[in-house]
């Protein structure tokens, strides 16, 4: 258990909908990163977050957004939702950015 | 491009060999670490080297940072089953501060058969 929760497990909805996956990071950790894994990409950074505020930005559509709470817990918001953002979204937390990361169970997006 | 090259991207040997991935890049990393990934679970952290030229063993793993922080080996020595799984390198850089970024390879998907 790496200590990082991550809700829901898995989620299917339709395309156009929008989701809202949540990540509570480890106890103490202040830095969260968001990641997206599909097979022919790999686990692809998304965006950073350090104590509540954007530090570092990745390859995030316009459709996407995160924000980290003054509680630290971090939610990424999926808009308009096509078929290609299928993956494994995972949350990863550190004590400090760049430091090792732990990863959540990951949550499986499908969108039909 | 990919920021981290990994290779092989697929390897399957038989239980006992030995095996090298590598994890290569053509930029400077602070720190680069190594990651295992099973289906459905996240990547779960094996080690961190910092400097360079650094190598760091855990049981039957060699990790090996090189010279100028830009590349990494991971060596395997008598594999077994139970190493079957993605092989992820992530290096950290930045620009100073609290804004540093992990960046991943695309792995290396080991399978060790029986």
């Amino acid at each position: 258990d790496s200590g990082v929760t991550q809700t829901p497990k898995h989620l299917i909805t339709a395309t156009g909908q929008r989701v809202t996956l949540r990540c509570s990071p480890r106890s103490g950790d202040l830095s969260v990163y968001w990641y997206q894994q599909s097979l022919d990409q790999g686990l692809q950074f998304l965006i950073q977050y350090y104590n509540g505020e954007e530090r570092a930005k990745g390859n995030i559509l316009e459709r996407f957004s995160a924000q980290q709470f003054p509680d630290l817990h971090s939610e990424l918001n999926l808009s308009s939702l096509e078929l290609g953002d299928s993956a494994l979204y995972f949350c990863a937390s550190s004590s400090r950015p760049g430091a090792e990361a732990f990863f959540g169970q990951g949550t499986r997006l499908t969108v039909v | 491009t990919q920021l981290l090259e990994q290779s092989p991207q697929f390897l399957s040997i038989q239980e006992g060999e030995n095996l090298t991935v590598y994890c290569n890049s053509s930029s400077v990393f602070s720190s680069l670490q190594w990651y295992r990934q099973e289906p459905g679970e996240g990547p779960v952290l094996l080690v961190t080297v910092v400097t360079g030229g650094e190598v760091k063993k855990l049981k039957r793993l060699t990790f090996q940072f090189g010279d100028a922080r830009k590349d990494s080996s991971l060596h395997i020595t008598a594999a077994q089953t139970g190493d079957t799984g993605l092989y992820l390198c992530a290096g950290a850089r930045g620009s100073g501060g609290s804004n540093y970024k992990l960046t991943f390879g695309k792995g290396t998907l080991l399978t060790v058969n029986p």
